[in-house]
């Protein structure tokens, strides 16, 4: 199957500072790409689908200008969480969809903001 | 009432049964079925992906769609206990996001 990175894997920040995360598809291109949020014993949620090459179409509830979504090319996009705060500590799973619209998933993000 | 109603489980089984994960779903567009598994602390895999009705096979995996029901299911033969994981069933219209389900956690012991 297609596989999708995602870079850190575990990242421990302090409040107020930025965190980007990478998220990469190794061996296809993906022009759509999403990231989720995912809490402790919690299904995914759903925070932004990013589209190669245009702007970041953001879920009701979540803050764009918090969670910057840029996705330059078809096989990179990235989150940073800017100004991040304890509440924003959670697990970043980003996914890329083929051309098939299978949808395939990176390892996750742990994200402690201490 | 959600989109897509899925029973957390937990879900015990000894090794070698066989295990039936279910879930409805209330949106008729629904096009595109997937099952995922996820371990802790992991991201989702990619197990089955259907489109529209019927049956598709892979090794212990079996998965199945009833449109006219708006029912998914997923069946595991001989369960090991490297199953043990939580199974997520999935849903799309053509082109838009995945409407996932709460998640089953299995637990096969053995």
């Amino acid at each position: 199957g297609a596989v999708v990175s995602q870079h850190p894997s575990w990242v421990i920040c302090k409040s107020g500072t930025s965190v980007k995360i990478e998220c990469r598809s190794l061996d296809f291109q993906a022009t759509t790409m999403f990231w989720y949020r995912q809490f402790p014993k919690q299904s995914l949620m759903l925070m932004a689908t990013s589209n190669e090459g245009s702007k970041a179409t953001y879920e009701q509830g979540v803050e764009k200008d918090k969670f910057l979504i840029n996705h330059a090319s078809l096989t990179l996009s990235t989150l940073t969480v800017t100004s991040a705060h304890p509440e924003d500590s959670s697990f970043y799973i980003c996914s890329a969809r083929d051309l098939l619209y299978e949808q395939y998933f990176g390892p996750g993000t742990r994200l402690t903001v201490t | 009432q959600k989109e897509v109603e899925q029973d957390p489980g937990p879900l015990s089984v000894p090794e070698g049964a066989i295990v039936s994960l279910n879930c409805t779903y209330s949106n008729s567009a629904f096009q595109y079925f997937m099952w995922y598994r996820q371990y802790s602390r992991k991201g989702p895999e990619l197990l089955m992906y259907t489109y529209s009705s019927g049956n598709k096979e892979d090794g212990r995996f079996t998965a199945q769609v009833d449109k006219s029901s708006k029912y998914i299911s997923l069946f595991i033969r001989d369960s090991q206990p490297s199953d043990s994981a939580t199974y997520l069933c999935a849903m799309s219209r053509y082109g838009n996001k995945l409407v996932f389900g709460a998640g089953t956690i299995l637990r096969v012991k053995s």
